[in-house]
Order: C-alpha cells, then structure tokens, then sequence
C-alpha cells in the first residue's frame, strides 16, 4: 500500500508571496501519477496540478509549480504571487497507473490548511 | 459542463438507519468513485465503479455498498448507521478508472450520525 505525507498542518503567508507546500509518499511502483487538490471552505475538491512519474520536467499550470523528485519520493507545491482565494485545505494525492489506483484508489495525505494573509 | 452533482447535501440520521446518497457524474465520464472524509481519518477510498461494475474496493466494512446505473449515476448505500460513519462523503468522475488525468469531485454529503 502507498502512504503519503504531508508535514505540514497549517501554512500562513503574505498575499502575493510564494509559498511551498511539502508531500512525501512511499510506493514501490514504477508508474503512477501525482497530484495536488484544493479543498476551499466550500468543500469542494479542486484539481491544482498533476505529475507523471514518467515524465522528468516539473508540471507547471499557471501560478502553480511542482518540485518532482522521484527518488526522493518527494512532490512539493509552489504557489507564486499567492492570492487571497488561494486560502484552503491542499491535499496532496498519489494514484497507481494503470489500474485506477486498484484497491487504494486515491491515495491522499492528511492535508495542508494554507491562509493567505491580506 | 455542469459539474458533479451530489445529493442531498446534508443528512442526518440515527444508529441503525440506513442511508443512500446519490452521484451524477460529468456527461461523458463513466467511472464514479466514493471517499469519506473525517477530521481523524482524512480523505479514504470506498470503492469505483465503472460500466455498472465495482472496478475497486477499499477497507470498508460490507456495511457501506454501491452500484452505478447504465446511464453512470451511481448511489452509494450505508447500513446499520454508526456513529463514527458521520462524515463527508464526496463522490469523484472520470473518463475510466485508469484515467490519470485526475478526477472532478463534487461539493459532498455531509452525514451526521445521531
């Protein structure tokens, strides 16, 4: 089974600095993707960015960027210029290829409470 | 699009009772799959379905149930309520359950156990 790690409860920043959120994850499969969801008071599940491990080059969508290292198991979110509606729960999620995620599904860390700060 | 759509809302009933909440997919996406969301446990995988098939199934108890129609709507069943289902449960689309393209979740249904 998969696990994944997010070390950091609760994050708060200035609006319009940059901010990075940490996740870590343990698997012993070669293929599987990678993701980061926003989960605003709303509670609806957003998706912010995702990452294929087979893909070397970091996914960039926006103000939004990841750190992949797929050695280190590690996937870190960056959220340039941060706005006010940037402000949410950030859940970082790991799914294996191929097969839907098999009886794991999504997998997703804990989360990250992110306050944007006027 | 219209997006996913959940419903009720919001729910609330007693030990013993069972429930049923109800998901409507993205037009076009055949696959649905159920989470359950607590402050204690965090977001845990429930099942999948897919062409009116479980496809996957996480570590629930037998309790908790689905089924997806022909036209992709999908319910989810709980029986024999407990206090500790109290919870959001979010229902999640895709194109199929090998999609990588991530999944559109709906807004939820929070269930209160009494």
């Amino acid at each position: 089974a998969q696990t994944v790690t997010q070390s950091q409860p609760e994050m708060s920043v200035q609006e319009a600095e940059t901010v990075t959120l940490s996740c870590t994850y343990d698997t012993s499969e070669n293929n599987y993707y990678l993701f980061w969801y926003k989960q605003p008071p709303s509670r609806q599940m957003i998706l912010v960015i995702r990452q294929e491990a087979y893909k070397q080059q970091n996914a960039t969508e926006n103000r939004f960027s990841v750190n992949f290292q797929k050695a280190a198991k590690s996937f870190s979110l960056k959220i340039s210029d941060s706005q006010l509606g940037d402000t949410a729960m950030y859940f970082c999620a790991f799914m294996k290829h191929g097969t839907g995620g098999g009886a794991d599904g999504l997998t997703f860390g804990k989360g990250t409470h992110l306050i944007i700060q006027p | 699009k219209a997006g996913v759509t959940q419903t009720p809302r919001y729910l609330i009933k007693t030990r013993g009772q069972q429930v049923t909440l109800s998901c409507s997919p993205i037009s076009g996406h055949r696959s649905v799959s159920w989470y359950q969301q607590t402050p204690g446990q965090g977001l845990q995988f429930l099942f999948e379905y897919f062409s009116e098939t479980q496809r996957n199934k996480g570590n629930f108890p037998g309790r908790f149930s689905g089924r997806q129609f022909s036209n992709s709507r999908s319910e989810m069943n709980v029986s024999t309520l407990e206090l500790g289902d109290s919870a959001l449960y979010l229902c999640a689309s895709s194109l199929a359950p090998t999609y990588g393209g991530g999944r559109d979740f709906g807004a939820g249904t929070r269930l209160s156990v009494l």
